[in-house]
């Protein structure tokens, strides 16, 4: 059984490009997470998804940042027209059951976005 | 006031040592804590959940005091293989994003 897997593991971006990271949940999970960590901060939660539906965002920023776990496929975060102040590592967890903390959830290995 | 707040270290200790840290929040009402291991440019990983009538794991013990509102995390005998940094982890409510990630202590263990 696979874990939570990510990629692209690093990604470089120009100022003003599209970045699209992915993350595939566990298998038989269905609820994922999206947290950004800056450097020598805490996460922060971005977005929660289920299949097909977004549950909370209310840590996604206004503009620009979008997120989907659509039926099939992976769960995709979207960042158009990046800034240096978007250059964090993007973690994505996924649990079996909502309100995961009643539950482990597991992270993936991250993506690290630079922002040139 | 943050919503959880951790002493960022570094805390360096010798192997063998006995080291503790602590970590506070400010939501009263929170429910639900845990401690998280993050090594470096790795992604958090379960170490334990935190029990109103304290749990203990190995080396590792953790417990809670409500009255004063913080969760301690103590490593007995500490190894080498300890050193990362711990994320303590607050749960406000039973919403995903009340879920509150702490800044994280450094622990570093010399030989």
């Amino acid at each position: 059984n696979a874990g939570v897997m990510q990629n692209p593991r690093h990604l470089v971006r120009r100022r003003g490009q599209e970045a699209r990271l992915r993350c595939s949940p566990m298998k038989g999970h269905s609820h994922v997470y999206w947290y950004r960590q800056l450097p020598e901060e805490g996460l922060k939660f971005m977005v929660y998804l289920q299949k097909e539906n977004i549950i909370d965002e209310s840590g996604m920023p206004k503009e620009r940042f979008s997120a989907e776990f659509p039926k099939e496929g992976p769960s995709i975060l979207r960042i158009q027209q990046v800034v240096r102040g978007d250059s964090a590592a993007y973690f994505c967890a996924s649990s079996p059951r909502d309100v995961y903390m009643n539950t482990e959830a597991f992270f993936g290995q991250g993506t690290r976005l630079t922002v040139v | 006031r943050k919503e959880v707040e951790q002493d960022p270290g570094p805390f360096n200790v010798p192997e063998g040592a006995t080291v503790a840290f602590n970590c506070t929040y400010s939501n009263s009402a929170s429910q639900s804590f845990f401690w998280y291991r993050q090594d470096c440019r790795k992604e958090p990983k379960l170490l334990m959940s935190v029990y109103s009538s304290g749990n203990e794991d190995g080396r590792f013990t953790a417990q809670l005091n409500r009255a004063s509102q913080y969760i301690s995390l103590l490593i007995r005998d500490s190894k080498l293989s300890d050193s990362a940094t711990y994320l303590c982890v607050v749960n406000m409510d039973s919403s995903a994003s009340k879920i509150i990630f702490g800044s994280g202590t450094r622990l570093s263990i010399r030989p």
